[in-house]
């Protein structure tokens, strides 16, 4: 059974920062791993999908890597905005999309 | 292309009552699937539908909890007598195809039970 995790659970920095969020999964077997953005009492918003041929994905200030041998993912996010606060979840699927618990990113003005 | 589009919102139950929360996937999005986030926690996979099947239901609660998605109509998330610990944000999700394009969200449906 797929397990996903995400490390650190709350993060929080200083504006203008850059910074890397982890994730990891139990099972290389994925198609794909997705990463979110989820604001308060909102929906899910995709950022970035990396297919399970690929290495990484860039959007803007996002980068998100996928080693699929090392059941690892980042989202690297560069100069941080306040706007950026927010959670952000990674997915992997396989059979199903698992999802990790999140990590809560607070960016201080 | 309006997205994922889930009704209602926000819904209210007495302990007791029917939810019944909808869904209606992106257009020409043919597999749904149903997640439960529970304040504070993680979104934990529900049940995955296509037309009128159930793909995979092994995230569902064996009683009270049921899903269909017709030929015609959005999908559905039924729950039968709810109790409190059934409030909580579901969310909806569809793709195109499996394990090619990822999935898009709805908003999502709070229900609260009181």
């Amino acid at each position: 059974k797929q397990e996903v995790t995400q490390i650190p659970a709350a993060l929080s920095v200083p504006e203008g920062e850059n910074l890397v969020l982890n994730c990891s999964f139990t099972d290389s077997a994925i198609y794909n791993l997705q990463w979110f953005r989820q604001d308060p009492g909102k929906g899910l918003t995709s950022l970035l999908l990396i297919q399970s041929s690929q290495r990484e994905q860039t959007s803007g200030r996002l980068n998100a890597s996928l080693d699929k041998s090392s059941g690892r993912s980042t989202l690297y996010i560069a100069a941080s905005q306040p706007g950026d606060s927010a959670t952000y979840l990674c997915a992997a699927e396989g059979n199903d999309m698992r999802f990790g618990a999140g990590t809560r990113l607070t960016v201080k003005p | 292309n309006a997205g994922v589009m889930q009704n209602p919102r926000h819904l209210v139950r007495r302990r007791g009552q029917e939810a019944r929360l909808r869904c209606s996937p992106m257009k020409g999005h043919s597999h749904v699937y149903w997640y439960r986030q529970l304040p504070e926690e993680g979104l934990k996979f529900m049940v995955y539908l296509q037309k009128e099947n159930i793909i995979d239901e092994s995230g569902m609660p064996k009683e009270r909890f049921s899903a269909e998605f017709p030929k015609e109509g959005p999908s559905i998330l039924r729950i039968q007598q709810v109790v409190r610990g059934d409030s909580a944000a579901y969310f909806c999700a569809s793709s195109p195809r499996r394990a090619e394009w990822g999935y898009t969200f709805g908003s999502g449906t709070r229900l609260t039970v009181v």
